[in-house]
């Protein structure tokens, strides 16, 4: 079936770790985008990505990176400069950037310990 | 980024009618998204609206208005089960407001 595939579901991260979440996607959707949430909050865009080799910042993207080297995959790693990690992320994607809806992936939930 | 307001919280009755509504910065604008999402899951697509008027799809309808930078989430015949936060999203780079959250009453 096609889809957005996140992992892992939970990933735990130490202090001063850097951590990487996976984002794949085989809907052959041109833009994949990153989201933070926070308990009780909206969706906050980190990065997002309109096509391979390209992406833009969003509102919240110190502390994290992203790459786009394949159409399917936009992995988000989060930094240890990123001082408050614990958040629900949410990856998405969709066909353009205009007119299309978005499918999101079931999201992966990271807790610092 | 680029403001879209909605309101945080709303509480409804069961079979009752709500209106979520939704505000936005109208420059650069291509489209306005409505999901809902229930605590701890993904989001799931409702709406979209990208001409003026109203959208209508089962229980749920969405209003645009692109000159006035507005938009709403009608939902009739509430069910317990529509208990979730309701995001408005602006298409252009998919800004999303902070979610309205509505508890269905019995």
């Amino acid at each position: 079936d096609g889809g957005i595939t996140q992992s892992p579901k939970y990933l735990f991260r130490k202090e001063g770790q850097n951590v990487t979440l996976s984002c794949e996607q085989n809907l052959n959707h041109d833009a994949m985008y990153w989201y933070r949430q926070d308990p009780g909050q909206g969706l906050r865009l980190i990065y997002y990505s309109q096509i391979v080799n390209d992406f833009q910042k969003g509102d919240i993207a110190e502390g994290y990176s992203v790459s786009r080297e394949k159409k399917e995959s936009f992995p988000l790693t989060v930094t240890s400069a990123q001082k408050n990690p614990t958040a629900f992320y949410l990856c998405a994607s969709s066909m353009s950037d205009s007119g299309n809806t978005i499918y999101f992936g079931e999201g992966s939930w990271l807790t610092v310990v | 980024g680029q403001n879209i307001d909605q309101p945080t919280e709303m509480t409804a009755t069961e079979g009752a009618i709500v209106q979520i509504n939704c505000t936005y910065q109208t420059s650069g604008f291509n489209g306005l998204f409505w999901y809902q999402q229930h605590a701890g899951e993904a989001p799931t697509f409702l709406s979209y609206n990208v001409l003026d008027g109203l959208e209508e799809k089962g229980r749920f309808s969405s209003f645009l208005s692109r000159s006035k930078g507005y938009s709403y989430l009608l939902l009739k015949e509430l069910q317990m089960k529509d208990s979730a936060s309701y995001l408005c999203g602006r298409q252009g780079n998919l800004i999303f407001g902070k979610g309205t959250k509505l508890s269905v009453k019995p």
